[in-house]
């Protein structure tokens, strides 16, 4: 399967602990993005990362959220000391170099917080 | 606020008949539009996009229309089948703003047999 790789599908979390979300991009793409869709709502862009680079990290929240993408292996989305209201789901996606090319999409890892 | 609008929350069509989408943005920077599909439980996918400097772009059954000065664009399906019944994002790129997508908040399309 050569798309973009989310794991895992689905994620619970006590509040207050770690959750870890991550993403393996198409294979030959170096940009990633992580995009955020809360319950009724659309999707809101998080963050732009290429490899060892955080590109755009406006969308993120300012506290408890990080991300990361290295040179080797899989870019992570973190969130520390989780509460009910990061309860979502989260979608990464990739795309290649060069300008408009569409971005493609993993499907998505649903965080829920008891 | 919405720089992205999709006005219709949902569509139902008949099956062969044409399905017509519309979108809205408010951001006269948007130079790249693009169109996804996404099923429950799934990611979106990527069907088709539109650059600025064109007026339409065709692939397949699937066709967008962009107006630039009305900031509308439009996805037309035809001709329209049961398994394209899904929710339909429109999403558009400021290409100076690090090519983060901008999203509507999507139309539920319904093709009834």
């Amino acid at each position: 399967n050569a798309g973009v790789m989310q794991n895992p599908r689905h994620l619970v979390r006590r509040r207050g602990q770690e959750a870890r979300l991550r993403c393996s991009p198409m294979k030959g793409h170096s940009h990633v993005y992580w995009y955020r869709q809360l319950p009724e709502e659309g999707l809101k862009f998080m963050v732009y990362l290429q490899k060892e680079n955080i590109i755009d990290e406006s969308g993120m929240p300012k506290e408890r959220f990080s991300a990361e993408f290295p040179k080797e292996g899989p870019s992570i989305l973190r969130i520390q000391q989780v509460v009910r209201g990061d309860s979502a789901a989260y979608f990464c996606a990739s795309s290649g170099q060069g300008s408009n090319q569409p971005q493609h999409f993993g499907d998505g890892t649903r965080l829920s917080i008891l | 606020d919405q720089q992205v609008k999709q006005n219709s929350p949902s569509l139902s069509v008949q099956e062969g008949r044409i399905s017509i989408l519309n979108c809205d943005y408010t951001n006269s920077m948007f130079d790249y539009f693009l169109w996804y599909k996404k099923y429950p439980a799934e990611g979106p996918t990527f069907l088709i996009s539109i650059s600025s400097i064109k007026d339409k772009n065709e692939d397949g059954r699937f066709t967008v229309f962009l107006n630039k000065s009305a900031k509308h664009l439009s996805l037309h399906i035809v001709p329209s089948q049961p398994g394209d019944s899904a929710v339909y994002f429109c999403a558009a790129v400021n290409a100076g703003n690090n090519r983060k997508l901008i999203w509507g908040l999507g139309t539920s399309l319904a093709v009834n047999p």
